[in-house]
């Protein structure tokens, strides 16, 4: 079968370092999408990873490697705003998205 | 219109009883999609399309049904609500299959 494994919550401080981990196995692999969602609206785009490596957009990065089905979202400098769940999802063999439970993301002052 | 719209917010609807729930894009997207969202649970895909004309069935199609008479809109028609589909659902688009995806604001329904 098909499985995205997230954490369901994490607790970081604001202006600190957060990891959040995505292990996954699906049919096929076309790329890791990870979205943000704040409580009560959409998910929003953040990244995209097809090959290994490190995405960095801003405060934003996010990691792949195919071989373990792993990748994480790393986000730095902290803000109160980035509270929020965040979600991986990955496009299988036939370019659809299977999505994660999501990673409900606690930010303290 | 800016992106991807959804009508209505929120419904509560009476078990048994039909719903359509709207979705419009502006965007020109070749693909639509719809999802629904469950507490502790993972986006599950319900139906989606990739041109105008086509359509597909997603992970959990049973109860619904969707038709993509051009390239802008993609209803979802509930045609006899059960409880078990209280749900928000969210509709997506994209460029291409393949393509990052953009989500509407969501439709809370709630069939008691």
């Amino acid at each position: 079968g098909q499985n995205i494994d997230q954490p369901t919550e994490m607790t970081a401080t604001e202006g600190a370092i957060v990891q959040i981990n995505c292990t996954y196995q699906t049919s096929g692999f076309n790329g890791l999408f990870w979205y943000q969602q704040h409580a009560g609206e959409a998910p929003t785009f953040l990244s995209y990873n097809v090959l290994d490596g490190l995405e960095e957009k801003g405060r934003f990065s996010s990691f792949l490697s195919r071989s373990k089905g792993y990748s994480y979202l790393l986000l730095k400098e902290l803000q109160m705003k980035d509270s929020a769940s965040y979600l991986c999802a990955v496009m299988d063999s036939n370019y659809q998205l299977i999505w994660g439970a999501g990673t409900k993301l606690i930010i303290k002052p | 219109i800016a992106g991807i719209t959804q009508a209505p917010t929120s419904q509560i609807l009476a078990a048994g009883r039909r719903m359509t729930l709207r979705c419009t894009q502006d965007m020109r997207h070749n693909a639509m999609y719809w999802y629904r969202q469950d507490l502790g649970l993972g986006l599950r895909l319900i139906h989606y399309s990739n041109t105008a004309g086509t359509t597909g069935k997603g992970e959990v199609p049973d109860g619904y049904s969707v038709s993509r008479a051009n390239t802008d809109d993609f209803p979802l028609t509930l045609a006899s609500a059960v409880p078990s589909q209280t749900s928000v659902y969210f509709c997506a688009s994209s460029g291409s299959e393949g393509n990052e995806q953009f989500f509407g604001p969501g439709t809370r329904l709630t069939v008691l």
